[in-house]
């Protein structure tokens, strides 16, 4: 199976902050990497996908990068309704494994 | 509205059963390959298994590979999943989700449309 590592795992920010969080698989996976945000109680939402498209409706301040391994989701300018955790997802290969979150806090 | 709503959750004994279901509004539900996804009690997102558009081909993780069952019946645009054997550690909230992608390549876009989850709690 694939793994995959977040770092950090949870991360303070104020609004306004630059984010940044990244997502490590243990093998190569081209360009097959998701994000999604997570809040309480709600549905996940799906983000990014293809490492780097942005899904409809999700706001610009949103980007995602990298290819092989490594890969990094950046939140420009922080609101406060970004404050969530959020996970990447390969989808390379079965067993889609996720990472283990990283948790946005004010 | 696109929409998918789960239901059967409940609290069951250590090697009890319990089916979900999950039923699927707003587009062509035979169009799209179905996955179930968990989260357990202070734990991250767990793929758990996966159903193809006419449900010819299924896949599980090893966690529970034996012991649970996914299906479905497009004629209800519903998704089944049928735990049996269930243990401490199936404990969590179990979300339906759809695969983005078209037949070719269905998890290459994501999963973007999920449920708001059904709670399975096993407990004595």
């Amino acid at each position: 199976d694939i793994q995959m590592t977040q770092s950090p795992s949870s991360l303070s920010a104020s609004v306004g902050d630059r984010v940044t969080i990244t997502c490590r698989a243990n093998q190569s996976i081209s360009n097959y990497l998701i994000w999604y945000q997570h809040k309480s109680g709600k549905a996940p939402k799906l983000l990014i996908y293809a490492s780097f498209s942005l899904q409809g409706g999700v706001p610009s301040r949103f980007s995602g990068s990298g290819a092989g391994t490594d890969f990094t989701l950046t939140i420009s300018s922080l609101q406060p309704e970004d404050f969530a955790t959020y996970y990447c997802q390969q989808s390379y290969t079965a067993p889609w494994t996720f990472g283990q979150g990283t948790r946005v806090e004010i | 509205e696109v929409q998918l709503v789960e239901s059967g959750g409940g609290v069951v004994r250590p090697g009890g059963s319990l089916r979900l279901s999950c039923v699927a509004s707003g587009f062509n539900f035979d169009d799209y390959d179905m996955t179930w996804v968990r989260q357990a009690p202070g734990k991250g997102l767990e793929w758990v298994c996966d159903i193809n558009s006419n449900g010819a081909s299924t896949g599980y993780a090893d966690s529970v590979k034996g012991r649970f069952t996914i299906s479905r019946d497009n004629a209800k645009n519903s998704l089944y999943l049928q735990l049996n054997s269930l243990r401490a550690e199936d404990t969590a909230l179990y979300y339906c989700a759809r695969a983005a992608g078209g037949s070719s390549s269905p998890y290459y876009y994501g999963m973007d449309v999920w449920g708001q989850g059904t709670t399975v709690t096993v407990s004595s």
